[in-house]
């Protein structure tokens, strides 16, 4: 069975840092390119960033470039955001996904149950 | 940038179908993805490539594309198929990997 469980989120001062972890299970976890997407409370899903099988690419959302980091040990079977100098409004809750192996287009057949973050003072 | 315009909320009696539509400029080019979220979990894909339904999802739910218009359908709705629904797309065009998501639909079962 397909397991994300993300950790790591909590309450952080705008300007902080934090890190997120994803532990993956049930399936080959260095196959699959992952992505981390949140939602806002009361609001829909965005998009975050991605990572392919082996690291060499990486993606953001313009908003969050150059300030967060997405990375993965494959021989942890680990997914991680390292999210710096933090904004309220990346006030969310994050989630983990695994993306389908369909080389066509990108969408996420498994999902974590997330990980609350709040930037507050 | 590429835009995905969904209505907000619609209702629905039980038995009846629900049609949710996810609207782009020529969104029949793309393929586009559905997912269902129930209050305080995570989203479930139900649909996927415009058509296909993921191991495990009813019969029940069927999508559509074409023109301008993508379209997830739910046929003899329960009160368990309340739920907020949204679509998504991968915008290939920009050299930057863009994943859109629709703002969502929220499908009350009156």
């Amino acid at each position: 069975e397909v397991q994300l469980v993300e950790s790591g989120g909590g309450l952080v001062q705008p300007g902080g840092s934090l890190r997120l972890s994803c532990a993956a299970s049930g399936f080959t976890f260095s196959t699959y390119s992952m992505s981390w997407v949140r939602q806002a409370p009361g609001k829909g899903l965005e998009w975050v960033a991605n990572i392919k099988q082996d690291e060499n690419e990486k993606y953001y959302l313009d908003s969050v470039k150059g300030r967060f980091t997405i990375s993965r040990d494959n021989a942890k079977n680990s997914l991680y955001l390292l999210m710096n100098t933090l904004r309220a409004d990346d006030t969310a809750v994050y989630f983990c996904a695994r993306e389908s192996p369909d080389m066509a287009t990108i969408f996420f057949d498994y999902w974590g149950q997330g990980t609350l973050v709040t930037v507050s003072s | 940038s590429y835009v995905l315009t969904q209505p907000p909320s619609m209702s629905v009696a039980p038995g009846e179908t629900a049609t949710i539509t996810c609207g782009g400029i020529n969104i029949g080019s793309k393929s586009v993805h559905w997912y269902q979220q129930k209050p305080g979990q995570a989203p479930v894909l139900v649909v996927y490539d415009d058509t296909a339904r993921p191991s495990g999802i009813p019969e029940r739910f069927s999508g559509s594309n074409s023109g301008n218009t993508a379209t997830l359908a739910i046929s003899r709705v329960k009160a368990g198929d309340e739920a907020d629904y949204y679509c998504q797309v991968w915008d290939s065009r920009s050299v930057h990997l863009h994943v859109l998501f629709g703002g969502g639909t929220k499908l009350t079962v009156l």
